[in-house]
């Protein structure tokens, strides 16, 4: 499985855009990028996850360069809900495989 | 719409105990996952099943053992209870084996071993 490395923690506003850089240099040709939201004492939600170039839902955008060795999560106008623990995951994701969740990035939004 | 459901939230046992977990996953899907969250760790994959059979191995313990029965609910049978099994068990559902497939995660179950 691809390893990734986000930044630990990372500090914003309310309303600001909040970019998170997950590097992944060692991605294969099958490995799809997913990100996860955590908060304190909850399950992981998934928020976006994409392929290739730039995904965009209803809560995130999802940038991935041409060489797909980093992704982008973007997450625009953030509110103090947003504070959370963000996990960027790689991988093919067949075969009811488990997920392999790394360090996180802990965002937290002050007012 | 309908979530993963676990029981119990909350679990209080002793060293050596036994105890279950359980989860029932949201309606039609067929594959169970179960992870592991110490406190201020990283979510742990455990062990998963598809239709009834266990699909992936992660860093289950052997005092631990899962299955999923026919109405495609899964247990989670812990034994010998250490204080480090201390920790949040999350359980997760997804639909399939297409690649790809979305996990959508329980509440979870806090087990406090004294």
């Amino acid at each position: 499985l691809a390893k990734t490395t986000q930044p630990i923690s990372m500090d914003s506003y309310e309303g600001q855009e909040v970019n998170i850089t997950c590097s992944h240099n060692n991605i294969a040709t099958n490995d799809y990028i997913t990100w996860y939201q955590q908060f304190p004492s909850q399950g992981p939600r998934f928020i976006i996850q994409g392929y290739k170039t730039k995904v965009t839902n209803e809560v995130a955008s999802l940038f991935i360069p041409a060489d797909r060795k980093s992704s982008t999560l973007s997450l625009p106008r953030v509110s103090l809900s947003d504070t959370a623990v963000y996990y960027c995951l790689v991988g093919d994701g067949g075969g009811a495989d488990g997920l392999t969740f790394g360090k996180g990035t802990h965002l937290i939004i002050q007012p | 719409a309908a979530g993963v459901i676990q029981s119990p939230r909350h679990l209080i046992k002793e060293k050596r105990e036994t105890a279950t977990l359980k989860c029932y996953p949201i309606p039609r899907h067929d594959t169970v996952y179960w992870y592991q969250q110490g406190p201020g760790q990283d979510p742990q994959f455990l062990i998963s099943f598809y239709e009834k059979m266990q699909s992936d191995k992660g860093s289950i313990p052997d005092r631990f053992s899962a299955q999923q029965f026919s109405d495609y609910h899964s247990e989670l049978n812990m034994s010998s209870l250490e204080l480090g099994d201390s920790a949040l068990y999350f359980c997760a559902s997804s639909f399939g084996l297409v690649g790809q497939e979305t996990q959508y995660f329980g509440p979870g179950t806090r087990l406090l071993v004294l």
